[in-house]
């Protein structure tokens, strides 16, 4: 089956420093990949949509230069946090969806900003 | 706008007993609609779509147009169904609901 991977699975950073998350389809070519956050005992909520080759689509209310999103190949797209602060704390979630239009999820990241 | 609600943010139940989990939608167009389970430490994963009108581990889910309803079903609720369960529809992206936290009680 299609597999999504994250890494780091948690990190923890300094109050403005910046950290990168990978996530990367292990064993199809994903075009379309999605950052999610979540937080505690809440639903995921979409960040972003980014598509390989081409500049990521944010949600409303979401800061692009906060939350930068790298797609730079058919398997492999990474959300950095730049600035940290507490409040970014969460859990980050990417999906990939293959071509057969079904979303894949990975383990998900937690970061905790102190 | 698009919209899904699961009014339930918990449901307990006991083994053997009928569990329905609800889901409502607000959507324009033609919906996808899809329910998503989380089991405890585990990732998302895909439960079933309403496209397929399968049974997953004897869960079921009808679309209902008239009533802007997808709701999920099982007739016999197990242990191992204990999980957090995500109904979400999908027009150009997926959008999940609040979600339902289902526990199941020997």
């Amino acid at each position: 089956g299609a597999v999504v991977s994250q890494h780091p699975s948690r990190v923890i950073c300094k109050s403005g420093t910046s950290v990168k998350i990978e996530c990367r389809s292990l064993d199809f070519q994903a075009t379309t990949m999605f950052w999610y956050r979540q937080f505690p005992k809440q639903s995921l909520m979409l960040m972003a949509t980014s598509n390989e080759g081409s500049k990521a689509t944010y949600e409303q209310g979401v800061e692009k230069d906060k939350f930068l999103i790298n797609h730079a190949s058919l398997t492999l797209s990474t959300l950095t946090v730049t600035s940290a602060h507490p409040e970014d704390s969460s859990f980050y979630i990417c999906s990939a969806r293959g071509t057969n239009y079904e979303q894949y999820f990975g383990p998900g990241t937690r970061l905790t900003v102190t | 706008a698009q919209r899904v609600t699961q009014p339930e943010k918990l449901l307990s139940v006991f083994k053997g007993a009928p569990v329905e989990l609800k889901c409502n939608y607000s959507y324009s167009g033609s919906p996808e609609l899809f329910w998503y389970v989380q089991y405890s430490r585990q990732r998302l994963q895909l439960l079933l779509r309403h496209i397929s009108r399968e049974s997953i581990k004897g869960f079921t889910a009808d679309l209902n147009k008239g009533e802007t309803s997808f709701h999920l079903k099982k007739p016999f609720a197990q242990e191992e169904d204990s999980a957090m369960y995500y109904c979400a529809l999908s027009s150009r992206k997926l959008q999940f609901g609040a979600g339902t936290q289902v526990v199941v009680t020997p």
